[in-house]
Formats: structure tokens, C-alpha cells, sequence
């Protein structure tokens, strides 16, 4: 079935670049995404990418995607203390299911 | 008010008893979802449905069951709890997976004791 791979942990210092890096095994994906969850919260829909695209880019927020190696990248520039959370990178398989990684913690250091 | 709420918050239930989660849109999506959360697991599914008539199993459905009772509203019931039900339930919505992703629900915090 289809699997969704990515690091537990990131930590990083407040003003440098965060990335995230996730694996994914069904070629078959359509859309590919980066969710955010804060303590106590849902998950949020930080950005989304279609399978066509190399690459997208939202303020501070810059999606890669490698469809040959089926890896997908989140790099959030300038990282603030107000981006540690958790984020989750997900995927649609065949049946129009998503799903999801375990999610990456990601600690930022004033 | 949240486009997608789910109640109650937070639970504490012994084992063997019945309970109701629920969630609730104003979104107007035709599909609702819900998830299981547990600590280095992610998420995973426990039951969707695309519309009214429409229930299908996740990945992890047993002990579990669901009502959609109308568009807007998908309950999920463990008919007799137990404590490795203990986890984070997510109610999730979308209209379409082309681009738009999820709408999440804040959760509900189950305990079985």
C-alpha cells in the first residue's frame, strides 16, 4: 500500500532556513501536501503541490518535489519560534485516500 | 463558529462503555472523515463517507462504527471502549482532493480507563 515517510525531529536556530524532507511510495499521486498542527490543535493545510510541478512557492514557504525519487521537501525561510509544530506531509493515493506521514517535530531555538 | 467542531473536547470513559464523538461542517463539503491520532503513528483512518448513503472502512475500523446523519454531521461510535482506544480523534471534511486538502476538526482527546 502506499507509505508516507519522514524524520521525527528537526531542530533548528530562530532566523535560519527549516527543511523538512518526506518520501513517498505511490507513483500514482496527484497532489502532494504540508500540514501543520500546534499543541492542542487540528491540523492545518500549510500549502499543496501538484504532481506536474517541481516546485512552489508561498511567502516563506518553498515546496520542492523530485516525482523521479518520490521526495518531497518543505523549506520555511527565516524560521520563527511561532513555526515550532509539527508537520505532517501527505499524499492522495489512486482512490482519492490520503495519506499521511508521522509527522516531523520541528523545534525552533530562540 | 469553526467550519469543522467536533465534540466533546476532551473525554474520560471506562472500559466497556458506549460513546459518541461528533462533528459537525458548515463547509457544505460532501465528504467527511475521521482519523485516529496516536504518538509516532500519525494519522490514521478509521472510516469515511463520500456522501448520505455512502460509508467505507479505513484502516483501522474495527471497534469502531459511524452515522452520517445528514451532510453535515459524522458521528463515530466505539460501542464498547477500551483503553487502546486512547488517542486523538480527528474529524476531517473536503469537497474534492484536487489541491484543496482537508478542513480539520480541533480534535477530541479520548481516555479509556
Amino acid at each position: 500500500g502506499e507509505d508516507v515517510e519522514q524524520s521525527l525531529f528537526l531542530s533548528v536556530r530562530e532566523g535560519d532556513s527549516s527543511v523538512i524532507n518526506c518520501t513517498y511510495t505511490d507513483s500514482s499521486s496527484t497532489y502532494l501536501y504540508w500540514y501543520k498542527q500546534e499543541p492542542g490543535a487540528g491540523l492545518q493545510l500549510l500549502t499543496y503541490i501538484f504532481s506536474n510541478m517541481d516546485m512552489k512557492q508561498d511567502q516563506r514557504l518553498t515546496v520542492l518535489l523530485n516525482k523521479k525519487d518520490k521526495h518531497l521537501s518543505l523549506r520555511i525561510a527565516d524560521t520563527q519560534t511561532g513555526d515550532s509544530a509539527i508537520y505532517f506531509c501527505a499524499e492522495t493515493g489512486g482512490y482519492q485516500k490520503v495519506t499521511f506521514g508521522i509527522g516531523t517535530k520541528l523545534q525552533v531555538i530562540p | 463558529d469553526a467550519d469543522v467542531t467536533q465534540t466533546p473536547r476532551n473525554r474520560i470513559t471506562k472500559t466497556g462503555k458506549r460513546i459518541m464523538l461528533e462533528c459537525s461542517q458548515t463547509k457544505g463539503h460532501d465528504r467527511m472523515y475521521w482519523y485516529r491520532q496516536d504518538p509516532g503513528l500519525g494519522l490514521q483512518l478509521i472510516y469515511y463517507s463520500f456522501d448520505v448513503k455512502d460509508i467505507n472502512k479505513g484502516e483501522i475500523s474495527d471497534g469502531y462504527s459511524v452515522s452520517r446523519q445528514a451532510q453535515a454531521k459524522f458521528s463515530l461510535s466505539l460501542e464498547s471502549a477500551i483503553p487502546n482506544q486512547t488517542a486523538l480523534y480527528f474529524c476531517a471534511t473536503t469537497d474534492t482532493l484536487r489541491g484543496y486538502g482537508y478542513t480539520f476538526g480541533s480534535g477530541t482527546r479520548l481516555t479509556v480507563v
